[in-house]
């Protein structure tokens, strides 16, 4: 079955512990990225790849690392969470940028 | 910046009754324009995309317009039923890679 997977689920951690929310897809995608969703500001844009060794900022980058060794795996990085990135994380690809994106099942992190 | 917005952000509406979603963008430069819903506590789902040279988009009971000279994508879903009660998000490719969501619009479709 095609589909992107994110590990884990939800996760509850401390301010400072360091943290990836993995993201897998089986569809050979190029194309990844990272999202957050909160309450009131909809879904941002945290980073992108366009393919292996290829990523970018997106609107929200601040406190978060990714990399993309492998065209099926994009993790996300928190190398010292902080409260204010409690939230819903989304990873998704596709195709190339102008095919549709499909979406994972989601992550909910909360930082205390 | 490129600002998306929907607008209601929430609606109401009788099963059997057409579904209009207004989604709108105030940079016309735009690569395209994808429809997704999303159910309680689940991830996103595709509906339709529009690439930023084509006027509409059909599956089933779906149709996506887009005019970018007015900034504006519509959602038409024709025959309402209660399956179809979701949040329903626009997002706009702004360049090669980035996306820019509106907030969405919360449906709900009473029996």
């Amino acid at each position: 079955e095609a589909q992107v997977t994110q590990n884990p689920r939800y996760l509850i951690t401390v301010t400072g512990k360091k943290l990836t929310v993995t993201c897998s897809q089986n569809m050979n995608h190029e194309y990844m990225s990272w999202y957050r969703q909160d309450p009131g500001l909809g879904l941002r844009q945290i980073y992108y790849s366009m393919n292996v060794e290829v990523t970018d900022k997106g609107d929200v980058p601040e406190g978060y690392k990714v990399s993309r060794k492998e065209k099926r795996n994009f993790p996300l990085i928190l190398e010292s969470p902080s409260p204010n990135q409690t939230s819903l994380y989304f990873c998704a690809s596709s195709l190339s940028t102008v095919y549709e994106q499909y979406f994972g099942p989601g992550t909910r992190l909360t930082v205390t | 910046k490129q600002e998306v917005t929907q607008i209601p952000a929430a609606l109401s509406v009788p099963e059997g009754e057409n579904l209009v979603l207004n989604c709108s963008f105030t940079d016309s430069a735009i690569y395209n324009l994808q429809w997704f819903r999303q159910d309680p506590g689940k991830g996103l789902t595709s509906l339709l995309l529009i690439q930023s040279s084509q006027r509409e988009q059909t599956s089933g009971r779906l149709n996506a317009s887009l005019d970018k000279s007015s900034g504006r994508s519509t959602l038409y879903i024709a025959a309402s039923q209660p399956g179809d009660s979701a949040t329903y998000l626009c997002a706009v490719g702004v360049s090669w890679g980035k996306f820019q969501f509106g907030a969405g619009t919360q449906v709900v479709v009473t029996p």
